[in-house]
């Protein structure tokens, strides 16, 4: 079972352009992580960021967490066509303890 | 390179056999998670180990069973395949295995049942 979900599923945007990536997740959460995902390869961890935390930055990457509306947000400034891949964020369901739980994805295509 | 070691890279089989998967962490990681990958799934938890222990389980078949070893080397095995175990099998490692930690993964075994 999917404890996050990503929106939108797919997107498409040019060079330069910022990339938007949405979570929602079901349950109180510690933390939430987001992956990277180039296509066949493992996954990459890009960035956690804890329940008591609005916005982290890593780079060109910004994630905010509003833990009332149990979501999250994952912004790409500046893409490159190097961005191209899927991105995943993950949570522990409280009930499993320890175990990152994946969302479905979102596929990020960036054109030069 | 995560420095978390999967073997085989592909395996192709055919349905009713039993394959093992290899999983080495990175150094110094306790924890060991092995997860399943296909396009109608999405990346599905299977079960995590922690020190040799089962730490956690998920939506693990019976069919399918894991250990995690002395030198903290993991194996997943899958009997009586079916058509439907074809997926992509990562193993990912951490230190502690304690949900708030990341998590490094292998390259994952594309398996193909036939």
């Amino acid at each position: 079972s999917q404890q996050g979900e990503e929106d939108p599923q797919a997107l498409s945007i040019q060079e330069g352009e910022n990339a938007t990536m949405n979570c929602s997740y079901k349950t109180s959460i510690n933390n939430l992580q987001w992956y990277r995902q180039n296509s066949g390869r493992g996954l990459v961890h890009l960035i956690l960021i804890r329940s008591n935390e609005r916005e982290k930055h890593s780079g060109r990457l910004r994630v905010t967490l509003d833990t009332s509306k149990k979501s999250s947000s994952l912004l790409i400034t500046a893409s490159r066509a190097a961005d191209t891949a899927s991105y995943f964020c993950a949570t522990v369901i409280n009930q499993a303890g320890t175990a990152l739980i994946f969302g479905k994805g979102t596929t990020l295509s960036v054109s030069s | 390179d995560s420095g978390v070691t999967q073997t085989p890279k592909h395996l192709i089989t055919a349905t009713g056999q039993r394959v093992t998967l290899r999983c080495s962490p990175r150094s110094g990681d306790l924890s060991v998670y092995w997860y399943q990958q296909s396009l109608d799934q999405g990346l599905q938890f299977l079960i995590q180990y922690y020190n040799g222990e089962e730490r956690a389980k998920g939506n693990i078949l019976e069919r399918f069973s894991a250990q995690q070893f002395p030198d903290l080397h993991s194996e997943l095995n899958l009997s009586s395949l079916e058509l439907g175990d074809s997926a992509l099998y990562f193993c990912a490692s951490s230190v502690r295995g304690t949900g708030d930690e990341k998590l490094f993964f292998g390259s994952g075994t594309q398996l193909s049942v036939l």
